[in-house]
């Protein structure tokens, strides 16, 4: 059964600081994706990322994904408020269906 | 392209209800799954469709739970005997033909089973 896990699972950031969030799962796939979540909203679509050494960039966020490693991150630059929102990364098993992390709530200071 | 839509946004229902929930996906996309999402968790697959055929279930879908798609284009999913355990957030996302793999998200049921 794929597990993915994320980790942290919670993230107190201060504006301006950098920072990564890691997504680890447990079989072999090719097909990784971030999304983000505000309160009380459905799921807003960041990355898709379809290859080993993927790499996406959008704004002030960045992942990757080593899939040898079953590794993917994104990472935060120069944090900004308007990024507190909680993350999920999912797995694409078999093309039928997304396995989500458990999310990060990312919460940033200012 | 008016995105996903999901009706209706919010169901407040007593314990041994039923209740329907309906999906309309971004036109021409013949995929469409469901998911249930629970608070402070991350969404969980119920089920899913290419065109009318249901093509999985997921454990999590008891014998309560029914989901149809039968166009192919929007889909209902129905909770018989709704439970409190049952309260969460359903939803619905679609996808395009072979070669596309995003997942576009509606913007969910939530439902109140009291």
């Amino acid at each position: 059964e794929l597990k993915v896990e994320q980790n942290p699972l919670f993230l107190s950031m201060q504006e301006g600081k950098n920072y990564t969030i890691y997504c680890n799962y447990s079989t072999t796939s090719d097909r990784l994706y971030w999304y983000r979540q505000d309160p009380g909203k459905s799921l807003e679509s960041l990355f898709v990322l379809l290859s080993n050494g993927a790499v996406k960039q959008e704004g002030r966020l960045m992942a990757s994904l080593d899939t040898k490693a079953r590794l993917s991150t994104l990472h935060i630059t120069a944090a900004v408020h308007d990024l507190s929102a909680t993350y999920f990364c999912a797995v694409d098993e078999y093309g039928n269906k997304l396995v989500f992390g458990a999310g990060t709530i990312l919460r940033v200071k200012s | 392209d008016t995105g996903v839509s999901q009706d209706p946004r919010h169901k407040i229902t007593k314990r041994g209800q039923n209740v329907t929930f309906r999906c309309d996906p971004i036109s021409e996309h013949n995929r469409l799954y469901w998911y249930r999402q629970t608070l402070g968790q991350g969404p969980e697959f119920l089920t899913y469709f290419q065109n009318e055929a249901q093509l999985e279930k997921s454990r999590l879908l008891s014998d309560r739970f029914s989901a149809e798609r039968p166009k192919g284009s929007f889909s209902t999913l129905e909770i018989q005997r709704t439970e409190q355990g049952d309260s969460a957030m359903y939803l619905c996302a679609s996808r395009g033909a072979w070669g596309e793999y995003e997942q576009y998200f509606g913007p969910g049921t939530r439902l109140t089973v009291t």
